[in-house]
């Protein structure tokens, strides 16, 4: 079945460092595929996302590239701040038929920033 | 637009109690979404509906856990009895996405805050 891998946590950086989250995913035809970020205290939220091969989502200087070949959507930020401290899942959505719009998560990965 | 508001947001229970949590999804959206997510886990779908009828419940420990969204917009998850390795945080998420005949359109879906659920 759909299974989606991330890297464990936590991750903990400094301000202005570059950040790489890994995620991949194993998925019978082409999914969706999604970065969803959860602040303390608060809901998940959408962060980014791609819907085919070699697009590239991206939003609040987050970046994920849709690499089929590798089955992979890794999550980079070129510079961290404090306020990115959060867990950070990756997730797809199947597609055909036999797909219901349900979302399978990775584990999460906690992102620490200190100043 | 208000987002999808869930009740309660914190709830300690003993194990073997029953337990409702309730989940109001954005206005107009067709699809209602349960998932459960345990401490150090992705959330993981436990019921999704479409208007009021269920699409997909495969994961959903019918003996113990049910929900309903009667009139299509409102929703509640019931656990009864409770045990302890149901201590987690449900949440609820809605998308406007609609199964039609034969295709299907999957739009973003948007989470509530949570109800964390403690068992003693």
């Amino acid at each position: 079945g759909n299974s989606v891998t991330q890297m464990e946590g936590p991750v903990t950086l400094s301000e202005e460092a570059f950040l790489t989250i890994n995620c991949t995913y194993t998925a019978t035809g082409y999914p969706s595929l999604f970065w969803y970020v959860q602040y303390p205290g608060e809901g998940l939220q959408l962060l980014l996302k791609a819907t085919k091969a070699d697009d590239k989502g991206s939003n609040k200087g987050f970046e994920a590239t849709y690499r089929k070949e590798t089955t992979s959507f890794h999550l980079e930020k070129g510079s961290v701040q404090v306020s990115d401290s959060a867990v950070y899942f990756c997730a797809l959505k199947g597609r055909g038929s036999s797909n219901t719009g349900k979302l399978i998560f990775g584990q999460g990965t906690t992102l620490q920033v200190k100043p | 637009e208000a987002g999808v508001a869930q009740s309660p947001r914190y709830k300690i229970i003993e194990k073997r109690q029953s337990v409702a949590f309730w989940c109001n999804p954005i206005s107009g959206h067709a699809t209602l979404y349960w998932y459960q997510q345990i401490l150090g886990q992705g959330p993981k779908l436990l019921i999704q509906f479409q208007n009021n009828g269920v699409v997909d419940d495969s994961q959903l420990p019918k003996d113990r856990f049910s929900a309903e969204r009667l009139k299509g917009v409102d929703s509640t998850l019931k656990i009864q009895p409770a045990k302890l390795e149901d201590s987690a945080v449900y949440l609820c998420a809605s998308s406007s996405g609609l199964l039609l005949s034969g295709q299907k359109h999957s739009y973003e879906q948007y989470f509530g805050p949570g109800t964390r659920l403690t068992v003693t």
